[in-house]
């Protein structure tokens, strides 16, 4: 069964630092690797995505994220964090097969806190 | 316009009452689901609905019921409500659960609290 594990409940960074998120995932094939971000009080949405090819995948908002097989890990990472980034981080794995549907399974989230 | 809608956003009720959310895409995706996330942010399936049919079924008490009228369209009935019910619905839509390439995409939120 596939599986998603993100070590860190929060992160606390300041402004302007830089960012990694850490991602580990479970799963017997190539995976489908997703990271979503959701803001306060809203859904979430889509920062990036991996499927295959380059290993060093870029997103929305300025986030990258690299997929590193012999780690089984998909981290996220910014430069620069700005104030508006303080939201919950999700990674997810897809490609798990069940009922005959392909359902991402997620992790349990980081709460990413940004201080001035 | 939006993606993916749900009404209400926000629903306060007494326990033992029926409730329902709706659910609306118009992406044009085949896939519907609803998430349930408690109060420490883990996400958790409920449901899928791919064209109308019931694909996914989680363990999830059977005073949950969904509908999906058309595939643009699913709601969750909550019968008998309970303090444990509290928590925050959403909706997601997806091109098609038989792709791997299964990126999911979601509703605002129906934050649901029983008192």
């Amino acid at each position: 069964a596939q599986s998603v594990t993100q070590p860190d409940i929060h992160i606390t960074v300041s402004e302007g630092a830089s960012l990694e998120l850490r991602c580990n995932y479970s799963y017997g094939a190539t995976p489908y690797l997703f990271w979503y971000v959701q803001s306060p009080g809203q859904g979430l949405q889509l920062l990036l995505k991996y499927f295959s090819g380059d290993t060093l995948v870029q997103g929305i908002k300025g986030f990258e994220a690299e997929f590193k097989r012999s780690q089984s890990s998909f981290n996220l990472r910014k430069p620069s964090v700005h104030w508006s980034d303080a939201a919950e981080y999700f990674c997810a794995v897809g490609g798990g097969l069940s009922g005959g549907s392909y359902i991402p399974t997620f992790g349990r989230g980081t709460s990413l806190i940004v201080h001035p | 316009d939006t993606a993916v809608s749900q009404t209400p956003k926000y629903l306060v009720t007494q326990m033992g009452n029926d409730k329902s959310i709706k659910c609306e895409q118009n992406l044009g995706h085949d896939t519907m689901y609803w998430y349930k996330q408690d109060s420490k942010k883990f996400l958790k399936i409920m449901f899928s609905y791919n064209n109308k049919e019931l694909i996914i079924n989680e363990t999830v008490p059977n005073r949950f019921s969904p509908k999906s009228p058309d595939k643009a369209h699913l709601n969750l009935h909550i019968n008998s409500l309970e303090l444990g019910d509290s928590a925050v619905y959403f909706c997601a839509s997806s091109p098609g659960a038989t792709s791997r390439y299964n990126e999911q995409f979601f509703g605002p939120g129906t934050r649901l609290t029983v008192l």
